[in-house]
């Protein structure tokens, strides 16, 4: 599974666009990129997955260039509930065993 | 959406009993569940894979003897925490994957919220 890079957190306040880039330089062909969301003691939430170009959904917009070396989550006009954790994922989700590897995401403060 | 349960939420044991931890998929049936233990201000480790019907795999420096792990349906898997001690004191999460397409992607892994064991 390709090892991820993140930021180890950001700040930003009420109402801005925020952009969390993802490394993963090893990414293989049949990788998936996904981001998850976490709260303290809540477990994660999925919020976007893409394979190239852009993905968006009614909560945040993913871009992934060419090369997919990297990617790069969005989440538009954030408030201050969008304070969490950040997790970017790769690997082949629906494969034989599709075990997720957590790296040590973004730690996302958003402030009034 | 696919919904994920933990029972309990939380629970407080003394150190040397055992613990069971239930995973349910409440309303899709999962071929495949993993647990994962989170301590504080760290990220999520995965501890095993768990198969319906099939042993589980666990990851490396995971003592199996120690975290017993049941996936005796499509929708329950168990995980019991033997001869607990404080160092086990975590915050241990479920998640499952569908069998066949779920919602808008098969290749999600629906997360359960996570159950808080204090071993005392």
């Amino acid at each position: 599974l390709a090892k991820t890079t993140q930021p180890i957190s950001m700040d930003s306040y009420e109402g801005q666009e925020v952009n969390i880039t993802c490394s993963h330089n090893n990414i293989a062909t049949n990788d998936y990129i996904t981001w998850y969301q976490q709260f303290p003691s809540q477990g994660p939430r999925f919020i976007i997955q893409g394979y190239k170009t852009k993905v968006t959904n009614e909560v945040a917009s993913l871009f992934i260039p060419a090369d997919r070396k990297s990617s790069t989550l969005s989440l538009p006009r954030v408030s201050l509930s969008d304070t969490a954790v950040y997790y970017c994922l790769v690997g082949v989700m629906g494969g034989s065993q599709g075990n997720l590897i957590f790296g040590k995401g973004t730690k996302l403060s958003v402030k009034p | 959406g696919a919904v994920v349960s933990q029972h309990p939420s939380w629970v407080i044991c003394k150190s040397g009993t055992s613990v069971k931890i239930e995973c349910r998929s409440l309303d899709f049936q999962a071929t495949t569940m993993f647990w994962y233990r989170q301590f504080p201000k760290q990220s999520l480790m995965l501890m095993a894979t768990s198969n319906e019907g099939s042993k589980a795999t666990y990851e490396q420096g995971v003592e199996k003897d120690k975290f017993l792990i049941n996936h005796a349906s499509l929708t329950l898997s168990t995980l019991t925490v033997t001869s607990a001690h404080p160092e086990d004191s975590s915050f241990y999460i479920c998640s499952a994957r569908a069998q066949g397409d779920i919602g808008t992607s098969s290749y999600e892994q629906y997360f359960g919220p996570g159950t808080r064991l204090t071993v005392t």
